[in-house]
């Protein structure tokens, strides 16, 4: 059983670009949600995917969005990058919404600076 | 909009102490809590999860309780080590959602 693989796990941007993220969920899971972590702060909720539909958003703007696949693999899109984007962004995949909500299992992260 | 805090924010220690960390959270209305450590720069590895109708959870030295009505968690960690180390992030997820809420982490020193 594989577990949540993110990449790229490091990259610099410069403000005003765009950034795409990607993440493969674990073996049988079929939903995936994002967070963002900044530096000595918990993870915030970013949005949630469930079968290809987002079914859940935090408090960001719409320059994040994404996208889920048909195999459950999922992007995070970030337009317009301000320095405040500059954090650990956490993807995580469960097996739940339809017997209730599952286990989280997150990945190694993929560090985002902003220059 | 649900809330959870972490005492003590860091916390040091020498090696083979018993310790406890606490976690509260606002809104008793949960469908779970979790509990994760993060080494520095990594993504989050879970520890324990204790659903909302459990009272506590074990996994080797390493033991949480949930008090759900009064908004409480606590993880104890016995016979601490070096390898211990790191931050532990509590997280709860809310009753008709699947997402978790965190709080902002207690960082763990235990030194030899």
């Amino acid at each position: 059983e594989t577990g949540v693989t993110q990449s790229p796990t490091h990259l610099i941007k410069t403000r005003g670009q765009q950034v795409t993220l990607r993440c493969s969920s674990q073996s049988g899971h079929n939903t995936v949600s994002w967070y963002q972590q900044a530096l000595g702060q918990g993870p915030q909720f970013i949005f949630q995917y469930y079968r290809e539909e987002e079914n859940g958003r935090g408090n960001f703007p719409p320059r994040f969005s994404g996208l889920q696949f048909p195999n459950y693999s999922s992007e995070l899109n970030v337009n317009a990058l301000e320095l405040d984007d500059s954090a650990l962004y956490l993807c995580a995949s469960s097996s739940g919404l339809a017997g209730g909500p599952g286990e989280l299992f997150f990945g190694e992260g993929s560090r985002l600076t902003v220059l | 909009k649900q809330e959870v805090t972490q005492i003590p924010a860091a916390l040091s220690v020498p090696e083979g102490e018993n310790l406890v960390l606490n976690c509260s959270f606002t809104d008793s209305a949960i469908y779970n809590l979790q509990w994760f450590r993060q080494d520095p720069g990594k993504g989050l590895t879970s520890l324990l999860l204790i659903q909302s109708s459990q009272r506590e959870q074990t996994s080797g030295r390493l033991n949480a309780s949930l008090d759900k009505s009064s908004g409480r968690s606590t993880l104890y960690i016995a016979a601490s080590q070096p390898g211990d180390s790191a931050t532990y992030l509590c997280a709860v997820m809310n009753s008709g959602y699947s997402t978790l809420t965190f709080g902002k982490g207690t960082m763990l020193l235990v030194s030899p």
